[in-house]
């Protein structure tokens, strides 16, 4: 079945600089894949995703890049602030066969903006 | 209001006493979906069901059930609860897939199985 790794699952960045947020995938099959953003105590919501037949996706702040060679996706964040402080999910989709519409999801990545 | 509902909340309950956590959405989603999270391991697929009367396994289906008789409702079913159940659960609801994926979570349960 499908195996998503996420890195790093801690990361610590300064107001005002980039995070990246890096997942590989393992079904090539796989063909949509979003970002969940969890503040503390809180329930997941969207923030970005991608289909395979796009390499980049932006929205504001906030871009995803995805290597359907490679087999791997990343979340870009710039001019981070402290409101974007929370755990960050990526997550694939299966496209086919008798998993279609299984979403697994990578194993978050704390994500902590200094003032 | 559009939202996704669970109950209970909060359940503390012993080994092998069967329970039902509900889920209940009101944006007449065909998708839906239940996710355990733990520390460390993420979100895990429990159970999806594209839509009434289809459901199938996520990642850690062992000793979950689950049913889509209405499109709104997918309650989640434990009918022997285990110490290792004892984790956060959430369900979620898309419009479809693949047209509209964007997945609504609800509030979240937090059980405590002893």
């Amino acid at each position: 079945g499908e195996n998503v790794e996420q890195h790093p699952s801690t990361l610590s960045v300064q107001e005002g600089d980039s995070a990246v947020i890096k997942c590989t995938y393992s079904d090539s099959a796989s063909n949509y894949f979003p970002w969940y953003k969890q503040e503390l105590g809180k329930r997941p919501q969207l923030i970005i995703d991608i289909r395979s037949n796009v390499g980049e996706k932006k929205d504001q702040r906030i871009a995803v890049t995805l290597n359907k060679t490679a087999k791997h996706f990343s979340l870009h964040i710039t001019e981070t602030q402290p409101e974007d402080s929370a755990v960050y999910f990526c997550a694939g989709r299966h496209a086919g066969g008798t998993s279609y519409g299984k979403l697994t999801f990578g194993q978050g990545t704390i994500l902590t903006v200094h003032p | 209001e559009a939202q996704v509902t669970q109950n209970p909340r909060y359940l503390i309950t012993v080994t092998g006493k069967k329970l039902t956590v509900t889920c209940s959405q009101n944006m007449n989603h065909e998708y839906m979906s239940w996710y355990r999270q733990d520390p460390g391991l993420g979100l895990r697929q429990i159970y999806y069901s594209m839509n009434v009367e289809v459901t199938d396994k996520g990642d850690v289906p062992e000793g979950y059930k689950v049913s889509r008789k209405e499109k709104r409702n997918f309650p989640l079913i434990l009918e022997s609860p285990s110490p290792n159940q004892t984790s956060l659960y959430f369900c979620a609801s898309s419009l479809s897939v693949p047209i509209q994926e964007t997945q609504y979570f609800g509030p979240g349960t937090r059980l405590l199985v002893l």
